[in-house]
């Protein structure tokens, strides 16, 4: 058990286009999810963490206004990347826990977003 | 600020010897810490992890000493094998978020 999945695993954007990125925990109901973004050769960072039916709490140095993220079901968040340009472009996991511990966090398999 | 820091991004390590790699942290209020092993284009999966209040966890081949006072935690797999070769992520809570370290490349070579 514990699955969580990404859609699209990759996609492509023009700059200044947006493109919204799910995250689905597909056999357990998640009281929080969690959004990264990771570097080529570097660390994840955690943009945002988002709590079903509530706003997203956000990192220091993340735009809110240019990640939007909704967390609108127990078992669904999704990121949508406003107006994009190619510095978006980047590897976007998402995570989710079944209850309060934080570190048991299942990830979902990524996506690859390449903003031209 | 880098909370959780792996010094060395990679490891050539031979088929059945041992593999050991590092992670070193600063924040004194994490207290839980995990090793996460990543493919490209996939997400971190969990391997193994290890309360503030142990100093030692194992669990098959792999085995997680952390050193409190030293700030240090270690992950050894043994004996290494080719599917072990992969990004090995450090990662530390407390409580409210996971910091991750940059990853360390574990290349086990036949």
């Amino acid at each position: 058990g514990a699955v969580v999945s990404q859609h699209p695993s990759w996609v492509i954007c023009k700059s200044g286009t947006s493109v919204k990125i799910e995250c689905r925990s597909l056999d357990f109901q998640a009281t929080t999810m969690f959004w990264y973004r990771q570097f080529p050769k570097q660390s994840l960072m955690l943009m945002a963490t988002s709590n079903e039916g509530s706003k997203a709490t956000y990192e220091q140095g993340v735009e809110k206004d240019k990640f939007l993220i909704n967390h609108a079901s127990l078992t669904l968040s999704t990121l949508t990347v406003t107006s994009a340009h190619p510095e978006d472009s980047s590897f976007y996991i998402c995570s989710a826990i079944r209850d309060s511990r934080i570190y048991e966090q299942y990830f979902g398999p990524g996506t690859r977003l390449t903003v031209t | 600020d880098q909370q959780v820091k792996q010094n060395s991004p990679s490891l050539s390590v031979q088929e059945g010897r041992i593999s050991i790699l590092n992670c070193d942290y600063t924040n004194s209020m994490f207290d839980y810490f995990l090793w996460y092993k990543k493919y490209p284009a996939e997400g971190p999966t969990f391997l193994i992890s290890i309360s503030s209040i142990k100093d030692k966890n194992e669990d098959g081949r792999f085995t997680v000493f952390l050193n409190k006072s030293a700030k240090h935690l270690s992950l050894h797999i043994v004996p290494s094998q080719p599917g072990d070769s992969a990004v090995y992520f450090c990662a530390a809570s407390d409580g409210y978020k996971l910091s991750f370290g940059a990853g360390t490349t574990v290349t086990v070579r036949a």
